[in-house]
């Protein structure tokens, strides 16, 4: 399993964008890249996934590059709900039985 | 997206007790489902893999008779904390993945577990 390496902690402030960034140099052929997102005794809720170069939803963006050894997540305009810890994580992608590890995730903070 | 419950959402119990925690998939079915313990300001540990029909999967570290898991059917994975003491207290999450993306793991909104 690939570990994950990312920034302990950020601060933004409302409106701004944030870009979150994760190294995984140890990534292997089939694995996929995915990031959650986890509010205070909650349980972590999916955000985005892929595989390589850019993919968009409603809610963010994730980058990949050509090695894909890192990706960044882009929340655009962020507001104070956005507060919360985000994880990047690296899942084998040849079975829904595949183990997740966590890291040790960052944690994000919006201001006013 | 697919949707996972995990019953009770809190519980408080005595120290000895035993208390069972229930994870269920509502609207598709998992083979493997995993529960996790997370600590405050701590990230999520896997603790064991659940599997359907088989004995479940323990990570390094975790106590098979002290977390008993079964996975009775296909929807249904329950982890039971037995003679819990205060160092049990914690938040134990469950996931689980609907298999059409079989890269997403979907998770439970968490039980809280305070040990007196």
């Amino acid at each position: 399993l690939a570990k994950t390496t990312q920034p302990i902690s950020m601060d933004s402030y409302e409106g701004q964008e944030v870009n979150i960034t994760c190294s995984h140099n140890n990534i292997a052929t089939n694995d996929y890249i995915t990031w959650y997102q986890q509010f205070p005794s909650q349980g972590p809720r999916f955000i985005i996934q892929g595989y390589k170069t850019k993919v968009t939803n409603e809610v963010a963006s994730l980058f990949i590059p050509a090695d894909r050894k890192s990706s960044t997540l882009s929340l655009p305009r962020v507001s104070l709900s956005d507060t919360a810890v985000y994880y990047c994580l690296v899942v084998p992608g040849y079975s829904s039985a595949s183990k997740i590890i966590f890291g040790s995730g960052t944690r994000l903070s919006i201001r006013p | 997206g697919a949707v996972v419950s995990q019953h009770p959402s809190w519980v408080i119990c005595k120290s000895g007790t035993s208390v069972k925690i229930e994870c269920r998939s509502l609207d598709f079915q998992a083979t493997t489902m995993f529960w996790y313990r997370q600590f405050p300001k701590q990230s999520l540990m896997l603790m064991a893999t659940s599997n359907e029909g088989s004995k479940a999967t323990y990570e390094q570290g975790v106590e098979k008779d002290k977390f008993l898991i079964n996975h009775a059917s296909l929807t249904l994975s329950t982890l039971t904390v037995t003679s819990a003491h205060p160092e049990d207290s914690s938040f134990y999450i469950c996931s689980a993945n609907p298999g059409q993306d079989i890269e997403t793991q979907y998770f439970g909104p968490g039980t809280r577990l305070l040990v007196l």
